[in-house]
């Protein structure tokens, strides 16, 4: 089943605006990782946060982390046509340290 | 190119058939993850290898799958008799310890 839900499914921008994409998980967790999907290829890793952190910067991407909330956000900055993808967000399980659970995606249009 | 590569990238075959997939792992990492994506979802988790033991099986995994990873280095996944709901991407993932997963660039599975 599903842990994460990523808010909004989906997400249609001009280039150079910023993009806001949220995710909400469900149990306590060890660390929460966000990862890009371009059509029908692998995941490509972006970054990681842990549950003790509350932000994250890296390059034109910044994640926050509320975990009394149990959410994240990841905002891209100057968003540019080839940031175009599906994004994920990816939780592991505080008592289990190794598979991680996906929720069902952001796909981010950024228009030239 | 020294990340995970995963081999057939594409596989079309006949109900009832079976296939197998390969994945080999980053070739430090001692950990290495099978999960399956169908169109429009997040990658849902089968299952997982510290070094040659498989330590855990999703409920998703039926009898009619089986892994394995020899010698704790590349692995393998295994559909016997498929069916049409097997149809899905198959990806595999690795990581050193618990610590980031990357993931190959997938196995496209269609079930006729």
């Amino acid at each position: 089943s599903q842990q994460g839900e990523e808010d909004p499914q989906a997400l249609s921008i001009q280039e150079g605006e910023n993009a806001t994409m949220n995710c909400s998980y469900k149990t306590s967790i060890n660390n929460l990782q966000w990862y890009r999907q371009n059509s029908g290829r692998g995941l490509v890793h972006l970054i990681l946060i842990r549950s003790n952190e509350r932000e994250k910067h890296s390059g034109r991407l910044r994640v926050t982390l509320d975990t009394s909330k149990k959410s994240s956000s990841l905002l891209i900055t100057a968003s540019r046509a080839a940031d175009t993808a599906s994004y994920f967000c990816a939780t592991d399980e505080a008592d289990s340290s190794y598979k991680l659970i996906f929720g069902s995606g952001t796909r981010l249009l950024v228009r030239p | 190119d020294t990340g995970v590569s995963q081999d057939p990238r594409h596989k079309i075959t006949k109900r009832g058939q079976n296939v197998t997939f390969r994945c080999d792992p980053i070739s430090e990492h001692n950990r290495l993850y099978w999960y399956r994506q169908t169109l429009g979802q997040g990658p849902e988790f089968l299952t997982y290898f510290q070094n040659e033991a498989q330590l855990e099986k999703s409920r998703l995994l039926s009898d009619r799958f089986s892994a394995e990873r020899p010698k704790g280095s590349f692995s393998t996944l295994e559909i016997q008799r498929t069916e049409q709901g097997d149809s899905a991407m198959y990806l595999c993932a690795s990581s050193f310890d618990g610590e980031t997963q990357y993931f190959g660039p997938g196995t496209r599975l269609l079930v006729l």
